[in-house]
């Protein structure tokens, strides 16, 4: 089943703007991570956020995380048309088996040069 | 080595054939999985090994067969497929290292696979 919901499902922006994409869950999390996908192929890991952190960057990016909404975002910076992709957010819940890795529904996102 | 190969990118089957899709990392990690994903969709988990032993598997049908030969092995053995199970496969892997769950997984490039 799927944990996270992305919202917007796409977003179209132009060079240079910047990205945000939310995500929300619904179980308690170990932690949460972004992932990217280019036309169907494998997922890059972008970056990971522990249930205890508020936010974090990475170059471009800047993800925070609220777990008292079960929500986090995603921010890309200075957009790229190469940034254009699949964004996922997925998570490793808290108890139980911590091996599973669920993806929300994620972003198509359009970056137009 | 930081990547995770696997075989072949592109695979055309018929509902009676048997195929493996195959799936190698050198990275040292401990954890192997196996995903599907449809056109438009997010990656469903399907198995989960650990320490080569099959740890999770998410309700999927007999037709799918994983196998862990090795640490850095896993296949992937599919035989009386449908249509339906048309799909790009993913396979990743993750280190089980201290904090283990804190870790980033490594997906390789996907085999898309069609069933006709």
């Amino acid at each position: 089943s799927q944990q996270g919901e992305e919202d917007p499902q796409a977003l179209s922006i132009q060079e240079g703007e910047n990205a945000t994409m939310n995500c929300s869950y619904k179980t308690s999390i170990n932690n949460l991570q972004w992932y990217r996908q280019n036309s169907g192929r494998g997922l890059v890991h972008l970056i990971l956020i522990r249930s205890n952190e508020r936010e974090k960057h990475s170059g471009r990016l800047r993800v925070t995380l609220d777990t008292s909404k079960k929500s986090s975002s995603l921010l890309i910076t200075a957009s790229r048309a190469a940034d254009t992709a699949s964004y996922f957010c997925a998570t490793v819940n808290s108890g139980g088996s911590n091996y599973k890795l669920t993806f929300g529904k994620g972003t198509l996102l359009t970056v137009n040069p | 080595d930081t990547e995770v190969t696997q075989t072949p990118k592109h695979l055309v089957m018929g509902m009676t054939n048997k195929k493996s899709l195959k799936c190698e990392q050198h990275m040292g990690h401990r954890a192997m999985y196996w995903y599907k994903q449809k056109a438009k969709k997010p990656p469903e988990l399907m198995f989960v090994y650990s320490y080569e032993k099959l740890s999770i598997n998410e309700s999927v049908p007999s037709r799918f067969s994983p196998e862990c030969p090795n640490s850095s092995l896993l296949n992937l053995h599919l035989h009386a497929l449908q249509p339906e199970d048309s799909a790009l496969y993913l396979c990743a892997s993750r280190n089980l290292g201290g904090g283990r769950q804190n870790y980033g997984y490594t997906f390789g490039s996907g085999t898309r696979l069609t069933v006709v």
